[in-house]
Parts: structure tokens; C-alpha cells; sequence
């Protein structure tokens, strides 16, 4: 069964970059695109980024001159750095996998398994 | 930025049916690609609740069904329990962001 670990800094300084591993265990990593997604205080869930083993990656516009998202394939991990952070980055994020997914006539991507979360806040 | 939009709230009695609509655009659900629907518990991670519209995982009642029209999708809850009590999102694809995934702007799912 695979498992997300994730780690990471949890307390920031406005302008300082946020860094966040997620480890893989018990499963393929080549196979899969795995996704960060942070959800603020109070609020909904919104998608950062995917990468997959190769390092093809996909980012929300509304973050991506900030975002950059890495892979190391000899260790199963995946990481996320955010620049320049603001109050408006204080969130949990959580690293998932997100397919794809064989389907009857093509494949899904959708997040099925997540990481418990890691809460990041930035303070002064 | 969420281009899906869900009601804030939507509440049921025990054993009821309620449902939660998931409006799109012609960018995302109206082009045709899959929604997907996530579960969460307060201080939980989400969890796949429904994927492809309305497959449902392994372990997922089958009180729980997903439908997809146009621009909208749906889920529904029949026989409501309380341990349904959550916050509900969907997600699909938007060809508008540059290979960018988007979630729902999120329903809580009141037991009354």
C-alpha cells in the first residue's frame, strides 16, 4: 500500500522560501505524477503543481513564477519550493499522487492517495 | 481562481438524499474532461471519494454517485449518515490554466 510522508519547514519569515519533501513508500514512483495542493485557513483546496519521474512538470499559473518542483527518483521523493512568501501562503499543504489511471478509454488523473498534511505559516 | 463553483452549504436529515452541483465552464467540464470528487473531514487530508464522474474507489459506499452532464457535475448522497458530516470538493482539468488542475470551491455537508 503506498504511503506519503512529508516534511519540512513549518514556520516562515515573510520573503523567505518555503521547502517541502514528500517521500514515497510502498509503490511505483516512475509510474505516477505526484501533485502538491495547499488549503488555507478556513478555506478550499487549491493545486500548486505535479511532476513526474522524468521531471515534466505542470503549475498553476497564479503560483508559477514562485513555484518550482523537484524530483529525486533514487529516493522515491519529490519537493516543493515557494519564493518569496507572503501572510496569503500560510496554508497546509499536501502532496498526493495523481495518476495516471487506466480507464475504460483513456487515463484518469485524479489525486488517490495524500500525504497527512504539513502546516506552514508565515510570520513576522 | 477556482473556475468550478459548488453551493457553500448543503444540509440533509438522517437517512435523506441530498446532492452537490459542480458548475464549470467550457474550459474545464464543458470540454468534456472527467470530475472527480473528494471527501474531507476537518483536520483530515481529502479523500477520493468519486473519479471519472462516477466510478467509485474500493472501500467507498455505495451510498455515494457521481453524473456528469454539460457543464456540471453531481454528487450525490442517499441513506445520509452522520459520519457523511464533511467538506465536499470536486476537481477536473482546465485546458485555460496550462495543464493545470482545479478544485471546487467546496460544499460542508451538514447531518442535522
Amino acid at each position: 500500500q503506498v504511503q506519503l510522508q512529508q516534511w519540512g519547514a513549518g514556520l516562515l519569515k515573510p520573503s523567505e522560501t518555503l521547502s517541502l519533501t514528500c517521500a514515497v513508500y510502498g509503490g511505483s514512483f516512475s509510474a505516477y505524477y505526484w501533485s502538491w495542493i495547499r488549503q488555507p485557513p478556513g478555506q478550499g483546496l487549491e493545486y500548486i503543481g505535479d511532476i513526474d519521474h522524468s521531471g515534466s512538470t505542470n503549475y498553476n499559473p497564479s503560483l508559477k513564477s514562485r513555484v518550482t518542483i523537484s524530483v529525486d527518483t533514487s529516493k522515491y521523493q519529490f519537493s516543493l519550493k515557494l519564493s518569496s512568501v507572503t501572510a496569503a501562503d500560510t496554508a497546509v499543504y499536501y502532496c498526493a499522487r495523481e495518476g495516471p489511471f487506466r480507464g475504460p478509454n483513456y487515463y484518469y488523473y485524479y489525486m488517490d492517495v495524500w500525504g497527512k498534511g504539513t502546516t506552514v505559516t508565515v510570520s513576522s | 481562481q477556482s473556475m468550478l463553483t459548488q453551493p457553500p452549504s448543503v444540509s440533509g436529515a438522517p437517512g435523506q438524499r441530498i446532492t452537490i452541483s459542480c458548475t464549470g465552464s467550457s474550459s474545464n467540464t464543458g470540454a468534456g474532461y472527467d470530475v472527480h470528487w473528494y471527501q474531507q473531514v476537518p483536520g483530515t487530508a481529502p479523500k477520493l471519494l468519486i473519479y471519472g464522474n462516477n466510478n467509485r474507489p474500493s472501500g467507498v459506499p455505495d451510498r455515494f454517485s457521481g453524473s456528469k452532464s454539460a457543464t456540471s457535475a453531481s454528487l450525490a448522497i442517499t441513506g445520509l449518515q452522520a459520519e457523511d458530516e464533511a467538506d465536499y470538493y470536486c476537481q477536473s482539468y482546465d485546458s485555460s490554466l496550462s495543464g493545470s488542475r482545479v478544485f471546487g470551491t467546496g460544499t460542508k455537508v451538514t447531518v442535522l
